[in-house]
C-alpha cells in the first residue's frame, strides 16, 4: 500500500539555525499537510497546501515557517530560526482530494530536537 | 470553532475485554469525524470516519464508533481487546459540509491491554 515517507527520523540541531523536513506524499495526491505534536500535548494544524500556494494555515505558521513542493514528489517545511519550543515531532499527510471521503494519510514523522 | 476531547489519557484493559475511549465533540456546524491510532513509533493510521449517513461506522481491526449528536459524542469500542490494540488513539474532527479542511485532534489516549 502506497504510504507517506518522512525524512529524517530524528533531527538535531542548534537553536537559531534553519532546518528543512522532507516528505514524499503518496503520488496521487493532490492535498499536502503538516501537523506537529509538541510532547505531551495535541496534534496541532499548521498548513496545507494545494496547487502550490498554501490554501489554509493556523497561528503557529508564522513567518518562520515556510512550505514548498520543489518538484513532482517532496513537500518540505522549512523553519528558518529555530527556537527551542519548535522541538516537537512533526508530521506530513496526504489526501488525494479535499473531500471526507478523501482522508489523510500520514507519516512517520520527524521528531525535531532544538538544543 | 471546533474541539475534541477526549476523557481519559491512559485507558487500561484486560486482553478479551471490551475497549471503550470516549471522545467528545464542540462544534458549531455539522463535523466530520475520525479516529487516528499511533502505535509506537509510527505515525496516525485512519481506524475508521464519519461524514453522513449511518451514525455507526465500523472500522479496523474490529473498532466501531457511533455518532450521537444529541450527546456531542463519538466513542470508540471494540468488543474483545487483543494485545496488538494497545497504541495511542486520537479522535478528530474537521468541518463538514463538503471539504474536509485540516483536522482538529483530540490530546489521544494511550491503550494498555494486560494479558
Amino acid at each position: 500500500e502506497p504510504e507517506v515517507t518522512q525524512t529524517p527520523s530524528h533531527q538535531v540541531t542548534q537553536m537559531g539555525q534553519e532546518v528543512i523536513l522532507r516528505c514524499v506524499p503518496i503520488s496521487n495526491h493532490l492535498y499536502f499537510y503538516w501537523y506537529r505534536q509538541i510532547l505531551g500535548q495535541k496534534v496541532e494544524f499548521l498548513v496545507s497546501f494545494y496547487n502550490n500556494e498554501i490554501s489554509e494555515k493556523s497561528e503557529i505558521f508564522d513567518d518562520q515557517f515556510s512550505v514548498e513542493r520543489p518538484d513532482g514528489s517532496n513537500f518540505t517545511l522549512k523553519i528558518r530560526s529555530t527556537k527551542l519550543e519548535d522541538s516537537a515531532m512533526y508530521f506530513c499527510a496526504s489526501s488525494e482530494g479535499q473531500w471526507a471521503d478523501q482522508p489523510q494519510h500520514f507519516g512517520d514523522g520527524t521528531r525535531l530536537s532544538i538544543l | 470553532a471546533q474541539s475534541v476531547t477526549q476523557l481519559g489519557s491512559h485507558v487500561s484493559v484486560s486482553e478479551g475485554a471490551l475497549v471503550l475511549l470516549r471522545c467528545n465533540y464542540s462544534s458549531s456546524v455539522p463535523p466530520y469525524l475520525f479516529w487516528y491510532v499511533q502505535y509506537p513509533n509510527q505515525g496516525l493510521q485512519l481506524l475508521l470516519k464519519y461524514t453522513t449517513g449511518a451514525t455507526l461506522v465500523k472500522g479496523i481491526n474490529g473498532f466501531e464508533a457511533e455518532f450521537k449528536k444529541s450527546e456531542t459524542s463519538f466513542h470508540l469500542t471494540k468488543p474483545s481487546a487483543h494485545m496488538s490494540d494497545a497504541a495511542e488513539y486520537f479522535c478528530a474532527v474537521t468541518r463538514g459540509g463538503g471539504s474536509q479542511g485540516n483536522l482538529i485532534f483530540g490530546k489521544g489516549t494511550k491503550l494498555s491491554v494486560k494479558p
